[in-house]
């Protein structure tokens, strides 16, 4: 079964400070992994996935995730934070269910606050 | 945008009386799923489809049933709201594919009184 943890329920930056929000995970297969974004009132948006092509992977709004196996891990990165960087993040680990379906289960999330 | 709806967007209810939570999309695809989301829980699955009639149940399934009668509609049922389904509603879609992402509704905040 997979499952995710997720360190640090809140972290909080200065604008121009590295952001590094902290995942690993435990999966029986060989994991396809996701960072989400969600800002206040709204839906989850894709950062970036990871899906075995590449262990580095650059995600949208400047933000990469590395995977490392022997690390069992998935942290995201963003070398410079901005205030509009102020949001939830949740990594997600996907498995096979029936009918091809791929359900995802979710870390319980990291608000990040970016502070002037 | 990825061509989801939910409906509606907010809705107040009483304990004990039914409600029915609607996830309408735009783009075909044949996965759909339904997400609860509580502070401290990050999303728990509620129940997935993978076709027309093809549902099954998620983690946190007791008291929800769904359906799926066409390919664009997933429908979210409580028979008999309780105050502990307090909560927001996320429903997603997803293309084919193991590698494919899922896309998110904008969510339907419930709260049962």
């Amino acid at each position: 079964a997979q499952s995710v943890t997720q360190l640090g329920s809140h972290v909080s930056v200065s604008e121009g400070a590295l952001v590094l929000l902290r995942c690993n995970y435990s999966s029986s297969v060989p994991p396809y992994l996701f960072w989400y974004v969600q800002y206040p009132n709204q839906g989850l948006q894709l950062l970036l996935k990871y899906t075995s092509a590449a262990t580095l992977v650059k995600g949208i709004n400047g933000f990469e995730a590395e995977f490392k196996k022997s690390e069992t891990s998935f942290h995201l990165t963003k070398p410079s934070a901005h205030m509009s960087d102020a949001a939830e993040y949740f990594c997600a680990v996907s498995g096979p269910e029936r009918g091809g379906s791929e359900k995802l289960v979710f870390g319980k999330g990291t608000k990040l606050t970016v502070n002037p | 945008d990825a061509g989801i709806t939910q409906s509606p967007r907010h809705k107040v209810t009483e304990t004990g009386t039914p409600v029915t939570l609607r996830c309408h999309q735009t783009e075909n695809h044949r996965y759909m799923y339904w997400y609860r989301q509580d502070p401290g829980h990050g999303l728990r699955l509620i129940h997935y489809s993978y076709g027309v009639k093809d549902t099954d149940k998620g983690e946190v399934s007791d008291g929800y049933s769904v359906s799926r009668s066409k390919t664009e509609d997933f429908l979210l049922t409580l028979e008999s709201a309780t105050s502990s389904q307090t909560s927001v509603y996320f429903c997603a879609i997803r293309p084919r594919g193991p590698t494919s992402e899922q896309y998110f509704g904008p969510g339907t905040r419930l709260t049962v009184t």
